[in-house]
């Protein structure tokens, strides 16, 4: 179990750039989630995988964002026409589902990817 | 909608002395309760949780939690706080219907002076 990673840990780029960001979840993990964290905030939900299906989204994901998981295993997060307003820190988690209770699972998350946009 | 409540944007306390972080949630039904530490440019490590049974929750780094229904209240505790523990608590709250988002609150730092 190595944790889940997230590359680039960093990324500053201009306004009006895309960016792409990756995730890879602990390995047996079918669950991944995408979270943004911005200064002084808590984590928001952006959108949640169950393998390669794109199960919910947050109001949050706006047309600009898009997140995909195409194999069931690691995950990409794009940016398109980046603004000043989506510098933030972008998290990633994972989970497997052992709650047989059908509520939230625990999630596990990695680093982050820090975004800063000039 | 769920949400959570964190009173307390930042609190300090002594190396040694006893430490409560206070955490209240709104939400209608009976929720999955989460407590992650979060280190400066870092990400989120969970501390413990809780889902069902017991209302006091022992988690890791001696941390502990206890769940008051009445009071919706997850406020987390520790007998002796050590120099590591400044950072970010982060006090959140899932769904018991199969929704897999999180709700976070905005996070109490912790000072922790010698």
């Amino acid at each position: 179990d190595t944790g889940v990673s997230q590359d680039p840990r960093h990324k500053i780029t201009k306004r009006g750039q895309n960016v792409t960001f990756r995730c890879d979840p602990i390995s047996e993990h079918n669950r991944l989630y995408w979270y943004r964290q911005t200064l002084g905030q808590g984590p928001e939900f952006l959108t949640y995988f169950q393998n390669e299906a794109q199960l919910e989204k947050s109001r949050l994901l706006s047309d600009r964002f898009s997140a995909e998981r195409p194999k069931g295993s690691f995950s990409t997060l794009e940016i398109q026409r980046t603004e000043q307003g989506d510098s933030a820190m972008y998290l990633c988690a994972s989970s497997s589902r052992v709650n047989r209770q059908g509520g939230t699972d625990t999630q596990y998350f990695g680093p982050g990817t820090r975004l800063t946009v000039l | 909608a769920q949400s959570v409540t964190q009173p307390d944007i930042h609190i300090t306390v002594s190396e040694g002395a006893s430490l409560e972080l206070r955490c209240n949630y709104s939400y209608g039904a009976t929720p999955y309760l989460f407590w992650y530490v979060q280190s400066p440019g870092q990400g989120l490590q969970l501390l413990l949780k809780y889902f069902s049974g017991d209302t006091l929750v022992q988690g890791i780094k001696g941390f502990e939690a206890e769940f008051k229904r009445s009071q919706s209240s997850f406020n987390l505790r520790k007998p002796s706080v050590h120099w590591s523990d400044a950072a970010e608590y982060f006090c959140a709250v899932g769904f018991s219907g199969g929704y897999q988002k999180v709700t976070f609150g905005i996070g109490t730092k912790l000072q922790v002076i010698p």
